[in-house]
């Protein structure tokens, strides 16, 4: 059963970097069809997807967050990680790590992390 | 700019009711590319529904899905307590992923 799970820093100060890791366990994080993808939720509100990532390094962003997401991968440790520059309030958000499952007939999220919240404060 | 809206936004129904969600797409999404998910509160988001009508491993068949190009459905037949939650749809396509809204279903 492939498992996946967030960790980094709960709480950030405006202007700095966010930084989390999803770990992938149950299963290794190179396999084909498989992409690797952040979700945020803020408090109250609903799902806005950040970007994926496949193992390759290949990478797909947001637009709307383009310009301060790197989203990286790292085949030895089955993790794969986010930075968002820059935060404000506004980022303050649960994160999500997730699994999309591509293909010709399946595309969809189908293994979540459980979420971390990280707050955006001085 | 790719956007999914659902409606309503808040859905009161009775347990044993019938529930249909929509989405709407402001451009044609692929069958293949759009998937339903249910949400609880403090819980991560869980899938039901892919490639527009297929059910995901281990979803009751009282939850089903169906539409085409920019207008798709989830419908509950009947709806049991632990129904009571928020749906998302979601599509893929040139490389981006876009979730909607959401709908929140709740006890009436």
């Amino acid at each position: 059963q492939l498992q996946l799970q967030e960790s980094g820093p709960g709480l950030v100060k405006p202007s700095e970097t966010l930084s989390l890791t999803c770990t992938v366990s149950g299963g290794s994080i190179s396999t084909s069809n498989n992409y690797w993808g952040w979700i945020r939720q803020p408090p109250g509100k609903g799902l806005e997807w950040i970007g994926t990532i496949f193992y390759s390094g290949s990478t797909y962003y947001n637009p709307s967050l383009k310009s301060r997401v790197t989203i990286s991968v790292d085949t030895s440790k089955n993790q794969f990680s986010l930075k968002l520059s820059s935060v404000t309030a506004a980022d303050t958000a649960v994160y999500f790590c997730a699994r999309w499952r591509g293909g010709e007939l399946a595309n969809y999220f189908d293994y979540w992390g459980q979420g971390k919240l990280v707050t955006v404060s001085s | 700019e790719f956007v999914l809206t659902q409606s309503p936004v808040t859905l009161s129904l009775s347990p044993g009711e019938r529930a249909t969600l929509s989405c709407r797409a402001s451009q044609t999404v692929s069958s293949s590319y759009l998937a339903w998910y249910q949400q609880k509160p403090g819980q991560a988001p869980r899938l039901l529904i892919y490639g527009t009508s297929s059910r995901a491993s281990g979803i009751p068949d009282r939850f089903s899905g169906s539409g085409s190009g920019t207008d798709f459905t989830l419908t509950i037949s009947r709806l049991e307590p632990e129904d009571f939650a928020v749906y998302y749809c979601q599509q893929y396509g040139n490389s981006l992923w876009t979730f909607g809204q959401g709908t929140k279903v709740e006890i009436k």
